[in-house]
């Protein structure tokens, strides 16, 4: 268990929906990475927060959109939702968010968008 | 565009045996080199890093070769176990950024 949880652990929805997925991070960590896993893509990072300001954008559709709150938890939004959305979407954690800290993943939110 | 090409992309070894995954990278910028492991369900783990100011890194069963010149790097897993069937992905930091750059991801199956 790497501390760090995502609910809801699956989610199936329709075309031209809108989703929230939920990150806490572990605890004292101020760092929470999106990424998004699919079979065609690979693991690919969205968007970073540090202390509830964004720190970086990867590639990250314009109809997806992240924020983290004051209490650190994190959540990602996904909007006009498509067919190949579906993936399994991770939260990541770290300390500080330095080059080299040690990202710890949460067991990810399957999305199914029919 | 990929970054960080791996290969093989999936993997058989007989228990006992030596699996070596190996990566290849082309943004010079990059200086940290994770190495996560992924068991069906679960989120990626980290397993073992390395700079490249190091050619290689062993903890326990595990070893990262790393060759800065060839902007290349290698997962050997020694006595490969059948516990160890996973899928592996390797990854590239850059100096001036926290996101990790991931490879396409190597499934391994150890059988007894």
């Amino acid at each position: 268990d790497s501390g760090v949880t995502q609910t809801p652990k699956h989610l199936i929805t329709a075309t031209g929906q809108r989703v929230t997925l939920r990150c806490s991070p572990r605890s004292g960590d101020l760092s929470v990475y999106w990424y998004q896993q699919s079979l065609d893509q690979g693991l690919q990072f969205l968007i970073q927060y540090y202390n509830g300001e964004e720190r970086a954008k990867g590639n990250i559709l314009e109809r997806f959109s992240a924020q983290q709150f004051p209490d650190l938890h994190s959540e990602l939004n996904l909007s006009s939702l498509e067919l190949g959305d579906s993936a399994l979407y991770f939260c990541a954690s770290s300390v500080g968010g330095g080059a080299g800290e040690t990202q710890y993943f949460g067991p990810g939110t399957r999305l199914l968008v029919l | 565009q990929q970054q960080v090409k791996q290969s093989p992309q999936s993997l058989i070894v007989q228990k006992g045996g030596i699996s070596i995954i190996n990566c290849a990278y082309e943004n010079t910028a990059f200086d940290y080199f994770p190495w996560y492991q992924q068991f069906p369900g679960k989120g990626p783990a980290l397993l073992i890093a390395i700079r490249p100011d190091v050619s290689e890194k062993k903890e326990g069963r595990f070893t990262i070769s790393f060759n800065k010149s060839a902007k290349q790097f290698s997962l050997h897993i020694m006595d490969s176990q059948p516990g160890d069937s996973a899928t592996y992905f390797c990854a590239a930091v850059g100096a001036n950024t926290d996101k990790l750059i991931f490879g396409t991801g190597t499934r391994l199956q150890v059988f007894p």
